[in-house]
């Protein structure tokens, strides 16, 4: 089973509107990062937020993280159409060496 | 500029045939891997190499081989395709295996028929 899940697999909002969306994992991180995806491209690296931190800012992105939930959410505000992507979360672990392992992601649809 | 370069950006393949996809970076990063997007999977590890020099089997090796040639290039190789290898294919380095983000190449989109 995957590592990380992202919640909901899919999300439309209105241009202005702030869109949040949720990770859960299941083994201890030493780090969790968050990636944008547009369609037919490659994954962008958004904001990386360390087992030790709860809370980063990057812009118009929040990002938070409970390592006792094993959880991370990424918000983002004041949404354009530009943010119409795909996101995923993905953790940075140790499995017999140092690996990120991504989750299934979210898409995000921003209406206009 | 240029980041991760991956070639070719598309590609059929009957199967039993084999090919290289090819990748190179030049942020003198010092680990690189090889993942496959399928829908619905999210990115699996293929293969990676923490350093030059060094290879390992990822989540999903089977069918695959990998070549660290250098620094810079990091080549995956697929000695007889199957059609359960059509994906996309992504590259990605960084400048150590943890604590770093990782930076992608643009894909290169396999169908084997």
């Amino acid at each position: 089973s995957q590592q990380g899940e992202e919640d909901p697999q899919a999300l439309s909002i209105q241009e202005g509107e702030n869109a949040t969306m949720n990770c859960s994992y299941k083994t201890s991180i030493n780090n969790l990062q968050w990636y944008r995806q547009n369609s037919g491209r490659g994954l962008v690296h958004l904001i990386l937020i360390r087992s030790n931190e709860r809370e980063k800012h990057s812009g118009r992105l929040r990002v938070t993280l409970d390592t006792s939930k094993k959880s991370s959410s990424l918000l983002i505000t004041a949404s354009r159409a530009a943010d119409t992507a795909s996101y995923f979360c993905a953790t940075d672990i140790f499995q017999g060496a140092q690996k990120l392992v991504f989750g299934q992601g979210t898409r995000l649809t921003i209406n206009p | 500029n240029a980041g991760v370069t991956q070639t070719p950006k598309f590609q059929v393949l009957k199967t039993g045939q084999s090919m290289t996809l090819q990748c190179a970076q030049d942020m003198n990063h010092n680990s690189m891997y090889w993942y496959r997007q399928d829908p619905g999977m999210g990115l699996r590890l293929i293969y990676y190499s923490a350093s030059e020099g060094t290879t390992d089997k990822g989540e999903v090796p089977n069918g695959y081989n990998v070549s660290r040639l250098n620094k810079r290039e990091f080549s995956l190789r697929l000695e007889s395709a199957a059609p359960s290898q059509t994906s996309v294919y992504f590259c990605a380095s960084s400048q150590a295996p943890g604590g770093y983000g990782y930076t992608f190449g643009s894909g290169t989109r396999l169908t084997v028929v």
